[in-house]
Protein backbone atom coordinates (compact mmCIF):
# COMPACT_ATOMS: atom_id res chain seq x y z
CA UNK A 1 0.00 0.00 0.00
CA UNK A 2 1.54 3.36 -1.03
CA UNK A 3 1.83 5.71 1.81
CA UNK A 4 2.24 9.77 1.71
CA UNK A 5 2.91 11.70 4.40
CA UNK A 6 3.61 15.57 4.61
CA UNK A 7 5.24 17.55 7.36
CA UNK A 8 4.60 19.51 8.48
CA UNK A 9 0.96 19.42 8.68
CA UNK A 10 0.36 23.66 10.39
CA UNK A 11 2.94 26.27 9.25
CA UNK A 12 2.95 29.69 10.08
CA UNK A 13 5.11 32.06 8.60
CA UNK A 14 6.18 35.20 8.99
CA UNK A 15 6.60 37.56 5.33
CA UNK A 16 9.55 37.16 3.80
CA UNK A 17 10.54 34.13 5.40
CA UNK A 18 11.80 31.07 3.60
CA UNK A 19 10.66 27.62 4.56
CA UNK A 20 10.16 23.61 3.13
CA UNK A 21 7.60 21.72 3.20
CA UNK A 22 8.51 17.94 3.15
CA UNK A 23 6.73 14.77 1.26
CA UNK A 24 7.53 11.56 1.58
CA UNK A 25 6.03 8.09 -0.03
CA UNK A 26 6.37 4.88 0.82
CA UNK A 27 6.91 2.58 -2.57
CA UNK A 28 8.26 3.64 -5.92
CA UNK A 29 6.38 6.35 -7.68
CA UNK A 30 6.11 7.30 -11.39
CA UNK A 31 5.15 10.80 -10.64
CA UNK A 32 4.55 13.02 -7.77
CA UNK A 33 2.37 16.27 -7.76
CA UNK A 34 1.67 19.38 -5.79
CA UNK A 35 -1.83 21.17 -5.56
CA UNK A 36 -2.58 24.16 -3.78
CA UNK A 37 -6.19 24.47 -2.26
CA UNK A 38 -7.86 27.73 -1.05
CA UNK A 39 -10.34 27.22 1.97
CA UNK A 40 -13.88 26.13 0.34
CA UNK A 41 -12.30 25.83 -3.18
CA UNK A 42 -11.30 23.11 -6.14
CA UNK A 43 -7.39 21.75 -6.52
CA UNK A 44 -4.83 23.86 -8.53
CA UNK A 45 -2.45 22.42 -9.96
CA UNK A 46 1.06 23.37 -9.11
CA UNK A 47 3.94 21.16 -10.47
CA UNK A 48 4.66 18.41 -11.90
CA UNK A 49 7.44 15.97 -11.67
CA UNK A 50 8.13 13.53 -13.22
CA UNK A 51 12.05 12.08 -12.93
CA UNK A 52 14.66 11.66 -10.32
CA UNK A 53 16.50 15.54 -9.37
CA UNK A 54 13.49 17.06 -11.45
CA UNK A 55 13.29 20.77 -10.10
CA UNK A 56 10.17 23.53 -11.06
CA UNK A 57 9.83 26.50 -10.01
CA UNK A 58 7.01 29.18 -10.82
CA UNK A 59 7.21 32.26 -8.59
CA UNK A 60 8.25 31.91 -5.11
CA UNK A 61 7.65 27.70 -5.25
CA UNK A 62 10.48 25.49 -6.20
CA UNK A 63 9.78 21.83 -6.02
CA UNK A 64 12.09 18.80 -6.66
CA UNK A 65 11.79 15.53 -6.50
CA UNK A 66 14.25 12.42 -4.87
CA UNK A 67 13.20 9.37 -6.06
CA UNK A 68 15.68 7.48 -4.33
CA UNK A 69 15.40 8.70 -1.30
CA UNK A 70 11.54 8.86 -2.18
CA UNK A 71 11.10 12.36 -0.89
CA UNK A 72 9.48 15.26 -2.69
CA UNK A 73 9.97 19.39 -1.42
CA UNK A 74 7.87 22.21 -1.91
CA UNK A 75 9.98 25.24 -1.11
CA UNK A 76 8.62 28.73 -0.22
CA UNK A 77 11.06 31.89 -0.38
CA UNK A 78 10.22 34.90 0.61
CA UNK A 79 6.80 34.42 1.53
CA UNK A 80 3.93 36.42 1.04
CA UNK A 81 0.30 36.74 2.58
CA UNK A 82 -1.23 35.39 -1.14
CA UNK A 83 0.11 31.90 -0.27
CA UNK A 84 -1.55 30.91 2.47
CA UNK A 85 -3.32 28.21 1.30
CA UNK A 86 -3.47 23.91 1.91
CA UNK A 87 -0.95 22.23 -0.07
CA UNK A 88 -1.13 19.17 -1.03
CA UNK A 89 1.14 16.36 -2.19
CA UNK A 90 -0.26 13.16 -4.27
CA UNK A 91 1.64 10.38 -5.66
CA UNK A 92 1.14 7.67 -8.41
CA UNK A 93 1.76 4.01 -7.19
CA UNK A 94 4.15 2.99 -10.12
CA UNK A 95 2.51 0.73 -13.00
CA UNK A 96 -0.86 3.15 -12.29
CA UNK A 97 -1.58 6.14 -14.45
CA UNK A 98 -4.56 7.28 -12.86
CA UNK A 99 -5.12 6.82 -9.04
CA UNK A 100 -3.59 9.26 -6.81
CA UNK A 101 -2.78 9.22 -3.20
CA UNK A 102 -2.67 12.36 -1.42
CA UNK A 103 -0.71 13.76 2.06
CA UNK A 104 -3.00 14.72 4.64
CA UNK A 105 -2.01 18.23 3.44
CA UNK A 106 0.27 21.37 4.76
CA UNK A 107 -2.05 24.38 5.90
CA UNK A 108 0.28 26.91 5.34
CA UNK A 109 -0.58 30.96 7.58
CA UNK A 110 1.64 33.68 6.10
CA UNK A 111 1.17 36.40 8.69
CA UNK A 112 2.46 40.04 8.32
CA UNK B 1 -10.04 25.68 -22.50
CA UNK B 2 -8.62 24.11 -19.84
CA UNK B 3 -11.59 24.09 -17.29
CA UNK B 4 -13.59 21.21 -15.71
CA UNK B 5 -17.25 22.68 -15.17
CA UNK B 6 -19.59 20.96 -12.62
CA UNK B 7 -22.95 21.89 -11.69
CA UNK B 8 -24.56 22.27 -9.25
CA UNK B 9 -22.38 24.07 -6.77
CA UNK B 10 -24.55 23.26 -3.97
CA UNK B 11 -27.02 20.77 -3.05
CA UNK B 12 -28.92 19.89 -0.30
CA UNK B 13 -30.79 16.63 -0.32
CA UNK B 14 -32.97 14.05 1.81
CA UNK B 15 -32.15 10.69 2.57
CA UNK B 16 -34.76 9.75 0.36
CA UNK B 17 -34.60 11.77 -2.44
CA UNK B 18 -32.33 11.16 -5.90
CA UNK B 19 -29.77 13.64 -7.57
CA UNK B 20 -26.97 13.83 -10.10
CA UNK B 21 -23.93 16.08 -9.66
CA UNK B 22 -22.85 16.99 -13.47
CA UNK B 23 -19.04 17.18 -14.36
CA UNK B 24 -17.96 18.34 -18.14
CA UNK B 25 -14.86 19.09 -19.84
CA UNK B 26 -13.84 20.46 -23.47
CA UNK B 27 -10.12 19.65 -23.15
CA UNK B 28 -10.35 16.35 -25.22
CA UNK B 29 -9.26 14.11 -21.98
CA UNK B 30 -10.07 10.89 -22.01
CA UNK B 31 -9.71 10.00 -18.28
CA UNK B 32 -12.47 11.23 -15.74
CA UNK B 33 -12.75 10.96 -11.96
CA UNK B 34 -14.93 11.22 -9.53
CA UNK B 35 -13.30 12.82 -5.55
CA UNK B 36 -15.16 13.67 -2.40
CA UNK B 37 -13.30 15.58 0.41
CA UNK B 38 -14.21 15.95 3.65
CA UNK B 39 -13.65 19.02 5.26
CA UNK B 40 -9.70 19.35 6.38
CA UNK B 41 -8.82 15.83 5.00
CA UNK B 42 -7.53 15.38 1.43
CA UNK B 43 -9.64 14.25 -1.78
CA UNK B 44 -10.42 10.52 -1.33
CA UNK B 45 -10.70 9.12 -4.98
CA UNK B 46 -13.94 7.18 -5.63
CA UNK B 47 -14.34 6.20 -9.42
CA UNK B 48 -12.43 6.45 -12.37
CA UNK B 49 -13.42 6.61 -16.08
CA UNK B 50 -10.85 5.72 -19.42
CA UNK B 51 -12.49 6.01 -22.80
CA UNK B 52 -15.63 6.17 -20.92
CA UNK B 53 -15.72 2.88 -19.53
CA UNK B 54 -14.97 2.27 -15.52
CA UNK B 55 -11.77 1.57 -14.71
CA UNK B 56 -11.21 1.80 -11.11
CA UNK B 57 -14.12 1.84 -8.20
CA UNK B 58 -12.93 2.21 -4.71
CA UNK B 59 -15.30 0.01 -2.96
CA UNK B 60 -17.67 2.69 -2.89
CA UNK B 61 -21.05 1.67 -2.01
CA UNK B 62 -23.96 1.20 -4.33
CA UNK B 63 -25.66 4.82 -3.24
CA UNK B 64 -23.41 6.32 -5.80
CA UNK B 65 -23.70 5.39 -9.74
CA UNK B 66 -21.77 6.91 -11.87
CA UNK B 67 -21.77 7.35 -15.28
CA UNK B 68 -19.57 8.56 -18.08
CA UNK B 69 -22.39 9.43 -21.56
CA UNK B 70 -19.48 10.52 -23.50
CA UNK B 71 -16.08 11.55 -23.68
CA UNK B 72 -16.83 14.89 -22.05
CA UNK B 73 -19.79 14.06 -19.38
CA UNK B 74 -19.08 12.69 -16.19
CA UNK B 75 -22.52 12.32 -14.00
CA UNK B 76 -22.51 10.88 -10.26
CA UNK B 77 -25.89 9.71 -9.33
CA UNK B 78 -27.08 9.70 -5.87
CA UNK B 79 -30.11 7.85 -4.27
CA UNK B 80 -30.38 7.20 -0.39
CA UNK B 81 -27.26 8.91 0.65
CA UNK B 82 -26.53 9.14 4.23
CA UNK B 83 -25.74 12.38 6.72
CA UNK B 84 -22.11 11.24 6.68
CA UNK B 85 -21.84 11.60 2.46
CA UNK B 86 -21.95 15.07 3.15
CA UNK B 87 -19.08 16.15 1.64
CA UNK B 88 -17.04 18.53 -1.14
CA UNK B 89 -17.76 16.59 -4.32
CA UNK B 90 -14.72 16.85 -6.56
CA UNK B 91 -14.76 16.13 -10.43
CA UNK B 92 -11.19 16.10 -12.55
CA UNK B 93 -10.13 14.99 -15.99
CA UNK B 94 -6.74 13.99 -17.05
CA UNK B 95 -4.82 13.27 -20.73
CA UNK B 96 -4.15 9.75 -21.23
CA UNK B 97 -1.19 10.03 -23.93
CA UNK B 98 0.93 11.96 -22.15
CA UNK B 99 2.92 10.94 -19.79
CA UNK B 100 2.25 13.52 -16.55
CA UNK B 101 -1.44 12.29 -17.02
CA UNK B 102 -1.87 15.93 -14.71
CA UNK B 103 -5.29 16.38 -13.35
CA UNK B 104 -7.41 19.27 -13.39
CA UNK B 105 -10.35 20.01 -11.02
CA UNK B 106 -13.32 21.01 -11.25
CA UNK B 107 -15.06 23.73 -8.76
CA UNK B 108 -16.66 21.16 -6.67
CA UNK B 109 -20.15 20.55 -5.78
CA UNK B 110 -20.47 21.42 -2.04
CA UNK B 111 -23.24 18.21 -0.61
CA UNK B 112 -25.14 18.82 2.55
CA UNK B 113 -27.66 15.45 3.21
CA UNK B 114 -30.07 15.96 5.73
Amino acid sequence: ELKVEQNPLFLSMQEGKNYTIYCNYSTTSDRLYWYRQDPGKSLESLFVLLSNGAVKQEGRLMASLDTKARLSTLHITAAVHDLSATYFCAVVLAGSNYKLTFGKGTLLTVNP
Amino acid sequence: DTEVTQTPKHLVMGMTNKKSLKCEQHMGHRAMYWYKQKAKKPPELMFVYSYEKLSINESVPSRFSPECPNSSLLNLHLHALQPEDSALYLCASSQTRTVSYEQYFGPGTRLTVT
